[in-house]
């Protein structure tokens, strides 16, 4: 198992631009979240799903969008990128049947200028 | 609603020495405390959840519901121990965590 996979790594955007955060997992986990890591605040959730078609807004969901439309993939997509938005995020997933364990992608270092 | 609270933002220690991170949480249901560590450049991992009650890596926490606690502590730190660490409250619907602000710890030789 390749476990959660998200691309890409790195990304400088200009204020405005759009792009997609992709996140992968192939241990066929239901749950699956989008959280932003900003320094010093700790890990707050964007967006979260518990399954296949079904996504609802964590904390901070404002400027980002996310779908489901299948169970292993949950992208996050930025429509309008703002200087706020420079963040590291993670993808996690987690198969609340198996012990509640949730498991991280390994980041992805945004930054907009 | 819930919170956890990590008052240190970093802990600068000897190698030998005792370590203890504080987390304290606020939430109004049955509570579901973990510790996630996150070594540099690599990805948060799970290193103990307060329902095994198991030591991992030398680590240990104990819940105390009175204090709303679940302080990491160990009793010889090593310089292999400097990472990131995440306090992190579960146990709701959706099973998403709330995380702490983390406490870096800084391991001296």
């Amino acid at each position: 198992n390749a476990g959660v996979t998200q691309t890409p790594k790195f990304r400088i955007l200009k204020i405005g631009q759009s792009m997609t955060l992709q996140c992968t997992q192939d241990m066929n986990h239901n749950y699956m979240y989008w959280y932003r890591q900003d320094p010093g605040m700790g890990l707050k959730l964007i967006y979260y799903s518990v399954g296949a078609g079904i996504t609802d807004k964590g904390e901070v969901p404002n400027g980002y969008n996310v779908s489901r439309s299948t169970t292993e993939d949950f992208p996050l997509r930025l429509e309008l990128a703002a200087p706020s938005q420079t963040s590291v995020y993670f993808c996690a997933s987690i198969k609340p049947s198996s012990g509640n364990t949730i498991y991280f992608g390994e980041g992805s270092w945004l930054t907009v200028v | 609603a819930q919170r956890v609270t990590q008052p240190e933002k970093l802990l600068s220690v000897f190698k030998g020495a005792p370590v203890e991170l504080k987390c304290n949480y606020s939430y109004s249901g049955s509570p579901e405390l973990f510790w996630y560590v996150q070594y540099s450049r690599q990805r948060l991992q799970l290193l103990l959840r307060h329902i095994s009650r198991e030591s991992i890596k030398g680590f240990t926490a104990d819940l105390n519901k009175g204090e709303t606690s679940f302080h990491l502590k160990k009793p010889f730190a090593q310089e292999e121990d400097s990472a990131m660490y995440y306090c992190a409250l579960g146990g709701n619907a959706g099973n998403m965590l709330t995380f702490g602000g983390g406490t870096r710890l800084m391991v001296k030789p």
